[in-house]
């Protein structure tokens, strides 16, 4: 079956511009998070949903980044006034558990700031 | 702060070898840990888990053993093939149902035909 699509898989902006970065998680699955992965690194959580419901958003480093998930399936995360450092591939990840269930990640988006 | 480490950055095998990838961690109330394996280009993929009331668990050529005492992990590949390179994480969650995980830097597992 389909698994975790993201789009673009690729973006570069300009310093300053907005973007928004797509996820459409495995169908039916009422769980899904969004990562941010630095070269070289691990994922950082930013946010997660459950449902419709952004139930944590403690991992969202300012108030640039915003995440929506209105009907509970697709998720948009944007990004206001992009700067350097946000730089990094978005990973997106859904469950069919609210809780601990294993989670599928997509192939993320390449974010690059110039 | 609690952190998620790996001791090994790059582990380079023979295909064929049996592969053992380590991981520290530091949050003594951690009850949940997972490896995770990412190729390039790709998202990280579920390998295995394990809970904190488990000291071994084994899958399909991978096993997972868990030391409580020293907070230690490691990920055991036997048989290891070409399509086993990539990173592994391992990531852990919190007690109390935490369903975050925190994942460590990653090992580069090269096998070599």
């Amino acid at each position: 079956g389909a698994g975790v699509s993201q789009s673009p898989r690729y973006k570069v902006a300009k310093r300053g511009q907005d973007v928004a970065l797509r996820c459409d998680p495995i169908s039916g699955h009422v769980s899904l998070f969004w990562y941010q992965q630095a070269l070289g690194q691990g994922p950082e959580f930013l946010t997660y949903f459950q449902n419709e419901a952004q139930l944590d958003k403690s991992g969202l480093p300012s108030d640039r980044f915003f995440a929506e998930r209105p009907e509970g399936s697709v998720s948009t995360l944007k990004i206001q006034r992009t700067q350097q450092e946000d730089s990094a591939v978005y990973l997106c990840a859904s469950s069919r558990e609210a809780t601990r269930g294993e989670q599928y990640f997509g192939p993320g988006t390449r974010l690059t700031v110039t | 702060g609690e952190s998620v480490g790996l001791h090994l950055p790059t582990l380079s095998v023979q295909e064929g070898d049996n592969s053992i990838i380590n991981c520290a961690y530091s949050n003594s109330a951690s009850d949940y840990f997972i490896w995770y394996k990412q190729e390039s280009g790709k998202g990280p993929q579920f390998i295995i888990d394990i809970r904190s009331n488990m000291d071994k668990r084994q899958g399909q050529r991978v096993t997972v053993l868990l030391n409580k005492t020293v907070k230690h992990l490691s990920l055991q590949i036997a048989a290891t093939q070409p399509g086993d390179s990539a990173v592994y994480f391992c990531a852990e969650m919190g007690s109390g149902g935490s369903y975050i995980p925190t994942f460590g830097r990653g090992t580069s597992l090269i096998v070599h035909p």
